[in-house]
């Protein structure tokens, strides 16, 4: 299925870093979500972005919505140990149907960063 | 706690077989999703209703089919299972049909057998 391309993959931090990860996307977006999730649990948003050019910031987190809707960044300062886990973007694409607007409801997801920490 | 109830936690079951999941939405939520979650997958969009009707699907197997009731919750069924339907499912659940945030339940773990 369609996906977002998520980068990096993987990742490893040391207490007190700064991490960056991003999304693209050839398409444009209506919407973009940053989820975390830990082992054996769903997902968790994080942040919500709505507008080309929004930096929203969620205490240490901060995510900025691409000029182009084709992409969405989220950094994580002064990483914490409870940081580890899985970050997800997800986004909302327009819908096709010009007459009925907005968005189509479901999600895409990129297939994640793994954040672990460094031994 | 998202809000968003799933039932059951976890289900083992042998292939062939059929298994229903369950999902309660947030109070006030019209609309559902279901995704399944590989190894190495990610999250794969597999449904979504609102407000009781189909809105959008994604990669669903024609084995594999959902409805949403008058109390809205949600109940995706898959039929002849195989081994490779072994994954996590999770339903989310949103104000509207669209522009606004999917909240997450903790997931359904299936392991065909």
């Amino acid at each position: 299925g369609q996906q977002l391309n998520q980068s990096p993959q993987s990742m490893f931090i040391q207490e007190g870093e700064d991490v960056s990860m991003n999304c693209t996307s050839s398409s444009i977006f209506n919407t973009w979500l940053w989820y975390k999730q830990d082992p054996g649990e769903g997902p968790v948003l994080l942040i919500a972005l709505y507008k080309a050019g929004e930096l929203t910031s969620n205490g240490r987190l901060t995510a900025q919505f691409g000029i182009t809707r084709k992409d969405s960044f989220l950094n994580i300062s002064a990483s914490i140990p409870s940081d580890v886990g899985i970050y997800f973007c997800a986004g909302q694409r327009p819908n096709i149907d010009m007459n009925y607007g907005g968005s189509q409801g479901n999600l895409i997801f990129g297939k994640g960063t793994k954040l672990s920490v460094k031994p | 706690d998202s809000g968003v109830t799933q039932t059951p936690k976890h289900l083992i079951t042998a292939t062939g077989q059929r298994v229903t999941l369950r999902c309660s939405p947030r109070s006030g939520d019209l609309s559902v999703y279901w995704y399944q979650q590989s190894l190495d997958q990610g999250l794969q969009f597999l449904i979504q209703y609102y407000n009781g009707e189909e809105r959008a699907k994604g990669n669903i197997l024609e084995r594999f089919s959902a409805q949403q009731f008058p109390d809205l919750h949600s109940e995706l069924n898959l039929s002849s299972l195989e081994l490779g339907d072994s994954a996590l499912y999770f339903c989310a659940s949103s104000a509207a049909g669209q522009n606004t945030e999917a909240f997450f339940g903790q997931g359904t773990r299936l392991t065909v057998v």
